[in-house]
């Protein structure tokens, strides 16, 4: 129940495509969903983050939408360039201090 | 406004010795927590720490592993007889206070491998 599943392990997309990762959960006392950026040799740096009383959030390029009901939300990325090429962690909190991470996506955006 | 820092980058260890990493949290946070990374996985919970207390263990290895954070001075996590399932990166993170959603920041990691 701790679990966050996280998909698809890899993406390869084009300049100009839009990156769509998906995460899924099933504690329902999760009630924070942060999205999390990390390059090669570098520690995670965090990219947005959503509240369950929202459905959706965004930040520039990057647009998270979550689903209460399905117990799911997800990452988008608009435009997505070269420079986002990077390895993206969905995570989740609720009831203590700690961030359960999914197994990350390997983004690979071609020039 | 120097961001979390932990040293050392990198530590080889030969199976049985000790491994001791190291965390200097932001200026002005006093929460610490620790995390593993393994090869292609995600970030495990280990610790979370306050000033010379230990709030929650519930992620730590019950043998060999223990961790602090006193009064002055970095947080250190320490690695007793270490074996080469423990090679994996070691992520440290600070806040100011606990529950703080978007004040969390990690530092660059301390990758141990063990030989």
């Amino acid at each position: 129940q701790q679990q966050v599943k996280q998909s698809p392990q890899s993406l390869i997309v084009q300049k100009g495509g839009i990156s769509i990762i998906n995460c899924a959960y099933e504690n329902t006392a999760f009630d924070y969903f942060p999205w999390y950026q990390q390059f090669p040799g570098k520690g995670p740096a965090l990219l947005i983050a959503i509240r369950p009383d929202v459905s959706e959030k965004k930040e520039g390029r990057f647009t998270i939408s979550f689903n209460k009901s399905a117990k799911q939300f997800s990452l988008h990325i608009m435009d997505s360039q070269p420079g986002d090429s990077a390895t993206y962690f969905c995570a989740a909190r609720g009831g203590s201090e700690k961030l359960v991470f999914g197994k990350g996506t390997k983004l690979t955006v071609n020039p | 406004n120097a961001g979390v820092m932990q040293n050392p980058r990198h530590l080889v260890r030969r199976r049985g010795q000790e491994a001791r990493l190291r965390c200097s949290p932001m200026k002005g946070h006093s929460h610490v927590y620790w995390y593993r990374q393994l090869p292609e996985e995600g970030l495990k919970f280990m610790v979370y720490l306050q000033k010379e207390n230990i709030i929650d263990e519930s992620g730590m290895p019950k043998e060999r592993f223990s961790a602090e954070f006193p009064k002055e001075g970095p947080s250190i996590l320490r690695i007793q007889q270490v074996v080469r399932g423990d090679s994996a990166a070691y992520f440290c993170a600070s806040s100011p206070r606990a529950m703080s959603g978007n004040t969390i920041y990690f530092g660059e990691g301390s990758w141990l491998t063990v030989v």
